[in-house]
């Protein structure tokens, strides 16, 4: 069975600084890896898929690794700014590529000003 | 292009009562998810439809039930609400098969059960 987990479970940096958010999934075998964004109470927001052939992806700031042989995905978020606080997740599939999503607890990040 | 939509946005319910949450998948997406979120936890996955049809259940109880409608919109069904429901229930659509791997997530539907 298909475990995810991220550490840390929350983080705060000043403003400017780069964030690095990490998650681990036990079974190598996925189809890809997705990292989400959620801010409170809200829905979830697609940020970054990478297929399992892919070693990274990229969008603007967001900068998203996979190693699948160590079960390890970064999520790096460059000059981070305030809007930037949220609750990231990440979630690989289960059953095929669009499957049920396993995910992981997420990481709650406060940017301070 | 419209996104996943949900209703309603909230909704409080009575221990015992049965309760009837709805999605709009986006357009183009034959696939429907539903995940119900509890504090500080991640989704956990209940059901997915494919074109109609359960393509996959979750650990929830028959209580919880599901339909999918020919335009693709979906409905989640929860009967003898307990206590323990009160959570954030998430739908996510996605185009299945050939048409891609991402899934697009709808703001939720905030349910409290007093």
């Amino acid at each position: 069975k298909q475990e995810v987990t991220q550490i840390p479970a929350a983080l705060s940096v000043p403003e400017g600084e780069n964030l690095v958010l990490n998650c681990s999934f036990t079974d190598s075998a996925i189809y890809n890896l997705q990292w989400f964004r959620q801010d409170p109470g809200k829905g979830l927001t697609s940020l970054l898929l990478i297929q399992s052939s892919q070693r990274e992806q990229t969008s603007g700031r967001l900068n998203a690794s996979l190693d699948k042989s160590s079960g390890r995905s970064t999520l790096y978020i460059a000059a981070s700014q305030p809007g930037d606080s949220a609750t990231y997740l990440c979630a690989v599939p289960e059953g095929g590529s669009w499957g049920k999503l396993q995910f992981g607890a997420g990481t709650q990040v406060v940017v301070t000003p | 292009e419209t996104g996943v939509t949900q209703s309603p946005t909230h909704l409080i319910k009575t221990r015992g009562q049965q309760v009837t949450l709805r999605c709009s998948s986006q357009s183009g997406h034959n696939t429907v998810s539903w995940y119900q979120q509890a504090l500080g936890q991640g989704p956990q996955f209940i059901f997915q439809y494919y074109r109609e049809e359960e393509n996959g259940r979750g650990n929830f109880p028959p209580r919880f039930s599901g339909l999918q409608f020919p335009n693709y919109s979906s409905e989640l069904n929860v009967n003898a609400l307990e206590l323990d429901d009160s959570a954030l229930y998430l739908c996510a659509s996605s185009p299945g098969g050939s048409g891609g791997d991402e899934q697009y997530f709808g703001p939720g539907t905030r349910l409290t059960v007093t």
